[in-house]
């Protein structure tokens, strides 16, 4: 089976300052991976995904993130944050061929502090 | 495309009491899902549907849980009797099942539980 580690559980950060929100995962076969941010009373919006190819995942409101295979991670970036990205992000790993079972970690709140 | 809706928003029983929960996933989409989130958890998956049929329900307290999708579209699922610990938001997701696109899972907005 696939778990996820999301090392951080709060990150406050400055209006316009660079965010680094940190996932490693754990899995014997290759993963795809997301990113999925949740605000409140609300369901969780996909923010990138990475299945193959190019190790850099750009995704919806100017987020990133890098797939390393050698270190399990893959940790979501973005350059200059904004109030509304105050929100639960979460990271999550499916296998393909084992009916895409999502494993969630346990989410990191951003707040962005004006 | 609309996307996957889920009713009611809220609900607020006592413990022992019945409730139910609808999802109706984005169209075309053949797999379904449950998932329980407990505040300050990540999502964990109850139970996943193939079009009516049971794919996993292996995390799913067969108890007091049930979930049902009859025709293959949209699914109920059912806590009887509420515990106290059942409090949590309960979110259904969609998949699409045609390679190369059967691999995101798309949200409803969850319903929000509280079990007095």
């Amino acid at each position: 089976a696939q778990s996820v580690t999301q090392l951080d559980s709060q990150v406050p950060v400055f209006e316009e300052a660079p965010v680094e929100l940190r996932c490693n995962y754990s899995s014997s076969v290759s993963v795809y991976l997301f990113w999925y941010v949740q605000y409140p009373n609300q369901g969780l919006q996909l923010l990138l995904k990475y299945l193959s190819g190019s190790t850099l995942v750009k995704g919806i409101n100017g987020f990133e993130a890098e797939f390393n295979k050698s270190q399990t991670s893959f940790h979501l970036r973005k350059p200059s944050v904004h109030i509304s990205d105050t929100a639960e992000y979460f990271c999550a790993v499916s296998a393909p061929n084992t009916g895409n079972q999502f494993y969630f970690g346990t989410g990191t709140s951003l707040t962005v502090i004006p | 495309e609309a996307g996957v809706a889920q009713s009611p928003r809220y609900k607020i029983i006592e413990k022992r009491q019945s409730v139910a929960f609808w999802c109706n996933p984005i169209s075309g989409h053949a797999t379904l899902y449950w998932y329980q989130q407990i505040l300050g958890q990540g999502p964990k998956l109850l139970i996943q549907f193939q079009n009516n049929g049971v794919v996993d329900d292996s995390q799913l307290p067969k108890d007091r849980f049930s979930a049902e999708r009859l025709k293959g579209v949209d699914s109920t699922l059912k806590i009887q009797p509420a515990k106290l610990e059942d409090s949590a938001v309960y979110l259904c997701a969609s998949r699409h099942y045609k390679t190369g696109r059967n691999e995101t899972q798309y949200f409803g907005p969850g319903t929000r539980l509280l079990v007095l």
